[in-house]
């Protein structure tokens, strides 16, 4: 299995201010014959399902403010959240779809400083 | 829209198995390309991907739970059912469906349905 390793595993962030979350895999998820990342990043509320916000590491989902933002290639990704809001306090996790089983990081909660 | 909807028991009794459908719209699965999954959360803890089945009947289990899970789908109600035998308190979890496309993530999730284990 791909293991997917997210850090921090919480942070504190100021109103306004950026968040940034890693997340590392095991082995690389990019398909070279396409050239695409298979990684996506979810936001989980609590009591609420996985929304998916990132696809392709870097392609933002339709309807997700431009503050979120992804990076990174092969095994290394980032998560960006520029000007932080209350309501981006969440679990953000991490998941690899280049092969099965797909897997997940261990997840990082974002909380307001 | 796609939208996705668990169902079935919320408590089963250790080696019993368990059965839960997703009722989904908004796709097909006669579509080949169109995919649903099963993804788990334990109480607290991080997500954990159990299975999927294609509209074209590949099906992919998560190795350590292949000996104990069967994915099905039924195209002429839109359903998808995971079943899971043995349960044990461990399995306690909210179980969520969810749809994605080709090999793409898994993009539209279900609410979940929670399913603790006990006797």
């Amino acid at each position: 299995d791909i293991v997917m390793t997210q850090s921090p595993d919480s942070l504190a962030v100021s109103l306004g201010a950026r968040a940034t979350i890693n997340c590392r895999s095991s082995q690389s998820v990019l398909y070279r014959s396409n050239n695409n990342n298979y990684l996506a990043w979810y936001q989980q509320k609590p009591g609420q399902p996985p929304k998916l916000l990132i696809s392709w590491a870097s392609t933002r989902e339709s309807g997700v403010p431009d503050r979120f933002s992804g990076s990174g290639s092969g095994t290394d990704f980032t998560l960006t959240i520029n000007s932080l809001q209350a309501d981006d306090v969440a679990v953000y996790y991490c998941q690899q779809y280049y092969t099965t089983p797909r897997t997940f990081g261990q997840g990082t909660k974002l909380e307001i400083k | 829209q796609i939208t996705l909807k668990e169902s079935g028991p919320t408590l089963v009794k250790p080696s019993q198995t368990l059965t839960l459908t997703c009722t989904f719209s908004g796709f097909s699965l006669r579509n080949s390309g169109e995919g649903v999954g099963w993804i788990r959360q334990p109480p607290g803890k991080a997500l954990e991907w159990l299975a999927l089945i294609y509209g074209s009947d590949d099906m992919r289990y998560r190795p350590s739970l292949k000996s104990r899970l069967t994915i099905t789908k039924d195209t002429s109600i839109d359903q998808v059912v995971l079943t899971m035998t043995s349960m044990d308190p461990v399995d306690t979890a909210t179980y969520y469906c969810a749809h994605f496309y080709n090999w793409n993530c898994e993009d539209s999730w279900g609410q979940g349905t929670l399913v603790t284990v006990s006797s």
